[in-house]
């Protein structure tokens, strides 16, 4: 069963903040949340991934609320390549048991 | 540039042939995956190594087959066993340890027909 909730598709503008949330209410203490995003016929691409705090990298930020049963993954200023699907997972081993669920995702689509 | 490389892109079989895709990393990971993608799905783990010479099923490893002879190259063989092997195929690696994020390579869409 999928951990975690997204909704299955959104729209941004070009240029403009694009806002993806996530719904974990069942995460565990020692669970983190990681993002990636899947273009197009690639392989997922990781972006992020963070516990409690919030978490910024050259990508993206990452918000999570403080009972951590929700997070947002924030791209700055969207451009027409990131538009992609987008996983969030909450996982306690960062795939070193390699059992990371990829659910469905939001199908991110930035307009011109 | 450090990476993990799947070849070939593309590949095609007859229905009965086993096929061995291709996977290496030159990123020093000590754990490898193998995952399938179907259409609108997410993905599924087949089988994965956390050391040399040692590998565990995942969850759909039935009709699969893999060996860790070194520690840069994971390549998965499709046998003839395997029910519905037309999917697209993903070879990831980490450190293996504590919260160490997947690095995945582009994939290898195996068409049997």
């Amino acid at each position: 069963d999928a951990k975690t909730t997204q909704p299955p598709s959104m729209d941004c503008a070009e240029g403009r903040a694009a806002n993806l949330p996530c719904n974990h209410s069942t995460i565990s203490g020692n669970e983190y949340v990681y993002w990636y995003r899947q273009i197009h016929s690639q392989g997922p691409q990781y972006i992020i991934h963070g516990l409690k705090n919030n978490e910024t990298n050259e990508m993206a930020s990452l918000i999570i609320t403080e009972d951590r049963k929700s997070s947002t993954l924030i791209l700055p200023h969207a451009t027409l390549r990131d538009t992609a699907v987008y996983y969030c997972i909450v996982d306690n081993y960062g795939g070193s048991q390699g059992n990371l669920i990829f659910g469905k995702g939001t199908k991110l689509s930035v307009k011109p | 540039d450090g990476g993990i490389t799947q070849s070939p892109k593309y590949l095609f079989r007859k229905e009965g042939q086993n096929v061995t895709l291709s996977c290496e990393q030159n990123l020093n990971h000590d754990a490898m995956y193998w995952y399938r993608q179907d259409p609108g799905q997410g993905l599924r783990l087949i089988y994965y190594s956390q050391i040399v010479n040692d590998f565990q099923k995942g969850d759909i490893a039935e009709g699969y087959s893999v060996s860790r002879e070194k520690k840069e190259s994971f390549p998965l063989t499709v046998t003839s066993a395997q029910k519905n092997p037309t999917a697209f195929y993903l070879c990831a690696s980490n450190l293996g340890l504590g919260n160490s994020p997947l690095h995945f390579g582009n994939g290898t869409r195996l068409t049997v027909t």
